[in-house]
């Protein structure tokens, strides 16, 4: 199954400033997954990354707070805007393991834990 | 579109009990259906999972699940509770169709008594 290297692991920054958080996966993947996992909750998906077209964002997330890049079929980047406080998060990068069935699973980056001061 | 629902946002049990925790999924076709653990400020770990075939997965741990169709279940089970069981339990459902990304549920807090 496919590995992911997610940088940085964690981060404090400034509010008003962005993050930028990188994904690279030792095998082409089809379809990646960004998600955010607030404090105490869930994951929520923010948006699915194709490769050679713009991301499908999730309802409640848009493209000028959470830019998306998909430059290649190993690579993915997550960018989050204009930082407050209400993005410290951990957020996650995810493939579809061995291929683009699920069937295979799942293979999730070890998380980019963000706090906003 | 799929979501799943985790009854019981903390489930408490003594030592050597059954662990129980219960998931419902709502999907249009037919769903792939995961357990992951997480336990505090780690990654997730997958449980079990269950595509296609027999009904009763079994899991690492000691974990078991069970598809039932009529349902629309996938209960996680555990016949006897260690100390190290104590974890957040997520479900998470997706299809082969469409976007093809996990929904997950709410998750369940499970603690273990002494």
């Amino acid at each position: 199954s496919a590995v992911i290297s997610q940088k940085p692991s964690r981060d404090i920054c400034q509010r008003g400033t962005s993050l930028t958080i990188q994904c690279q996966v030792d095998s082409q993947v089809t379809m990646m997954f960004w998600y955010r996992q607030q404090p105490g909750q869930s994951l929520t998906l923010i948006a699915t990354a194709n490769q050679g077209s713009e991301a499908t964002y999730e309802s409640g997330f848009v493209i000028d707070k959470f830019p998306i890049s998909r430059p290649n079929l190993t690579f993915s980047t997550l960018t989050v805007s204009n930082m407050s406080p209400e993005d410290s998060s951990i957020y996650l990068c995810s493939v579809v393991s061995g291929g683009a069935n699920p069937n295979y699973g799942y293979t999730f980056g070890s998380g980019t834990r963000l706090t906003v001061v | 579109a799929q979501s799943v629902t985790q009854l019981g946002s903390h489930v408490s049990v003594s030592e050597g009990a059954l662990v129980l925790l219960r998931c419902n999924y709502s999907s249009s076709v037919p769903p792939y259906l995961f357990w992951y653990v997480q336990y505090p400020n780690q990654g997730l770990q997958l449980l079990l999972k269950y595509t296609t075939g027999a009904t009763l997965v079994k899991g690492i741990n000691g974990f078991e699940a069970e598809f039932k169709k009529s349902e629309t279940s996938f209960h996680l089970t555990k016949p006897s509770a260690h100390m190290s069981d104590a974890a957040e339990y997520f479900c998470a459902v997706s299809t082969d169709t469409g976007r093809r990304a996990l929904t997950f549920g709410s998750g369940t807090r499970l603690q273990v008594q002494p």
